[in-house]
């Protein structure tokens, strides 16, 4: 059973650009996350879809920060303009709906804004 | 807000060792208590989680010790092996449909 894919692995861009993550989750898996990971700190969620729908994205900077998750299955992290503070690991995450809160976590994404 | 605080930040151990990471945790709706292990360039992957209603879960050398009264919760590695060098996060989560709160972690290294 293919994992979670998550693309690109680096990013690495100037400050005020614009930055998108994509994320293919483990088939199947109804419920998709996206966390924010900063070094030496545990992940900490941005947003979780159920299905096609954002059902917790309090968290999500929504002034720079947008996500889309189209047909439920594969998603998208956009962050327009990045700034130095951004420079973390973007991690995706799938489970079944919330079955026993196992999540299956992809490599994410690190990114490094100049 | 911090409502899972972990500890130690770091552990040294010897090969064959017993290594212990112990967290404590602020809200008492929490029900679920993971476990996870991210090695360098990795995702968190689950080890091992427990839930309040046993106060200890053993899966091969990983034991979870659960103390609700205390709202604490600690793994402990039997026989710990260089293999086993890597950060560990526990977490806590609520009733379906809460998020999952991690701890900060702890950067383990086993000396062989």
């Amino acid at each position: 059973e293919a994992g979670v894919v998550q693309s690109p692995r680096y990013k690495i861009i100037e400050k005020k650009q614009p930055v998108a993550f994509w994320c293919n989750p483990i088939s199947g898996h109804n419920t998709l996350y996206w966390y924010l990971q900063n070094l030496g700190q545990g992940p900490e969620l941005l947003i979780r879809y159920e299905n096609e729908e954002a059902v917790d994205d309090s968290q999500l900077p929504k002034d720079r920060f947008s996500a889309e998750r189209l047909k439920g299955v594969d998603s998208t992290l956009k962050i327009q303009p990045a700034e130095l503070g951004d420079s973390a690991v973007y991690l995706c995450a799938s489970s079944l709906v919330q079955a026993g809160g196992e999540q299956f976590f992809g490599p994410g994404t690190r990114l490094t804004v100049l | 807000q911090q409502q899972v605080k972990q500890s130690p930040q770091s552990l040294i151990v010897q090969k064959g060792g017993i290594s212990i990471i112990n967290c404590a945790y602020e809200n008492t709706a929490f029900d679920y208590f993971p476990w996870y292990q991210q090695f360098p360039g990795k995702g968190p992957a689950l080890l091992i989680a427990i839930r309040p209603d046993v106060s200890e879960k053993k899966e091969g050398r990983f034991t979870i010790s659960f103390n609700k009264s205390a709202k604490q919760f600690s793994l402990h590695i039997m026989d710990s092996q260089p293999g086993d060098s890597a950060t560990y996060f526990c977490a806590a989560k609520g009733a379906s449909g809460s998020r999952l709160t991690f701890g900060e972690g702890t950067q383990l290294t086993v000396n062989p």
